[in-house]
């Protein structure tokens, strides 16, 4: 049963941490999405890959947030420092090769962030 | 982009349809309409979606108008296991994007 994998299930950190967020996507799916839910804002997009390219990132804090696929299996995000209001569920979603408006994403169950 | 609009909570009775609406009246000729739920403590999970046809598959059915401004999904007879939040969303086709904006969602509440 492919699914997207998502690690840390859950973080504890301090304010002023690193972070890093992990995910696995399918394999054979050729773009990643990063969101991020919270109960005020609910599930934005944050940045999404195609090919471990960065397609867009308009979403995404750029002085504390980063996001990188280091190789076809992996997809990171990465906060730093962390600050309390980074406190969320991070989820990415995979999606196979061809045209992403008409394609399937597959989410994976989130990492919950909760930042002190 | 443009955006769709749902009502934040309907109810439904266990066994009987369920009619989740959406308007999308900025809509573009290349958006898909996509719709999503999202199980409490999970994520998202695909539905189904469609362009300018009707559309059935195992889970439900997407009717769209035929001026594309509005959506239903149909949900042919509601278990307790249908209770989750539901979106509607766009995704945008132009220059193969995929990028995609998630509302508030509709809140379903199916009772027994």
């Amino acid at each position: 049963d492919a699914r997207v994998t998502q690690t840390p299930r859950h973080k504890v950190t301090e304010m002023g941490q690193e972070v890093t967020m992990r995910c696995q996507p399918i394999l054979g799916h050729n773009t990643v999405f990063w969101y991020r839910q919270t109960m005020m804002q609910g599930l934005e997009l944050l940045a999404y890959f195609r090919n471990r390219a960065p397609l867009d990132d308009s979403g995404m804090p750029k002085d504390r947030f980063s996001a990188e696929m280091p190789d076809a299996t992996l997809a990171t995000l990465k906060i730093q420092p962390s600050e309390p209001r980074d406190s969320a569920v991070y989820f990415c979603a995979s999606v196979p090769e061809g045209r992403l408006a008409k394609n399937i994403q597959y989410f994976g169950a989130g990492t919950r962030l909760s930042v002190l | 982009d443009a955006k769709t609009t749902q009502p934040n909570s309907m109810e439904s009775n266990e066994e009987e349809p369920v009619h989740l609406p959406c308007n999308h009246s900025t809509i573009s000729g290349t958006d898909y309409i996509h719709w999503y739920r999202q199980l409490p403590s999970q994520g998202p999970e695909y539905v189904i979606h469609g362009l300018t046809s009707n559309v059935n598959n195992r889970m439900a059915s997407l009717a769209i108008a035929e001026d594309r401004k509005s959506s239903t999904l149909i949900l042919h007879r509601a278990t307790l296991r249908d209770a989750a939040v539901y979106y509607c969303i766009l995704r945008d086709d132009r220059a193969n994007a995929g990028k995609s904006t998630f509302g508030d969602g509709t809140t379903l509440t199916v009772k027994p």
